[in-house]
């Protein structure tokens, strides 16, 4: 079954630093891969994603993550973290026949401190 | 842009009682929608995908009998949690993909505290 493993549940950075989020997913076919950004008590906002075409992905709020087909990964990066990046990320991904039916990681819960 | 709607975002009720879950699409027809249950620092678990018109499709594990989803029309979908108790306190969250936006364009509603008493 497909599954998605985020490494580290808790990622603490120091405001300016480099963020990099951790993920990868168990798949013989490459599926379609998404980050999504989610604040306190709230719904989930999408990031970026990858479906097809070039392998690394710029989202919205400077964040870009790369697919990388032979580590089966698409880890999340920014060069320059801000404070308001504080909130937790989950890497999803759906098979290319599930027609939206995502699977999450765990979710990473970054921290930026001031 | 495509916004999904749910309602309430935050609902308090007594053990024994049932209680709905609106998620509404406000400027697209959904065809699917999927509804997702989180738990503290915890990831989210897909319950159930409903498709306009038929019968929710629930994974496994997942009561049908005690989480009624009806999604009669294309732009809303509910969620019935029957005779809630304290154990089904969660956060829940829905998902509406619209057919003409690409399937992998998928929008989140904003979720729903559910604390039962």
């Amino acid at each position: 079954a497909q599954s998605v493993t985020q490494l580290g549940s808790h990622v603490s950075v120091s405001e300016g630093a480099l963020v990099l989020l951790r993920c990868n997913y168990s798949s013989s076919v490459p599926p379609y891969l998404f980050w999504y950004v989610q604040y306190p008590n709230q719904g989930l906002q999408l990031l970026l994603k990858y479906t097809t075409g070039a392998t690394l992905v710029k989202g919205i709020n400077g964040f870009e993550a790369e697919f990388k087909k032979s580590e089966t990964s698409f880890h999340l990066t920014k060069p320059s973290a801000h404070m308001s990046d504080a909130a937790e990320y989950f890497c999803a991904v759906t098979p290319r026949n599930q027609g939206g039916k995502l699977i999450f990681g765990q979710g990473t819960e970054l921290s930026v401190k001031p | 842009g495509a916004v999904v709607s749910q309602h309430p975002s935050r609902v308090i009720c007594k053990s024994g009682t049932s209680v709905k879950i609106e998620c509404r699409s406000l400027d697209f027809q959904a065809t699917t929608m999927f509804w997702y249950r989180q738990f503290p620092k915890k990831s989210l678990m897909l319950m159930a995908t409903s498709n306009e018109g038929s019968k929710a499709t629930y994974e496994q594990g997942v009561e049908k009998d005690k989480f009624l989803i009806n999604h009669a029309s294309l732009t809303l979908s509910t969620l019935t949690v029957t005779s809630a108790h304290p154990e089904d306190s969660s956060f829940y969250i829905c998902s509406a993909r619209g057919g003409g936006q690409g399937w992998e364009k998928l929008f989140f509603g904003s979720g729903t505290q559910l604390s039962v008493l």
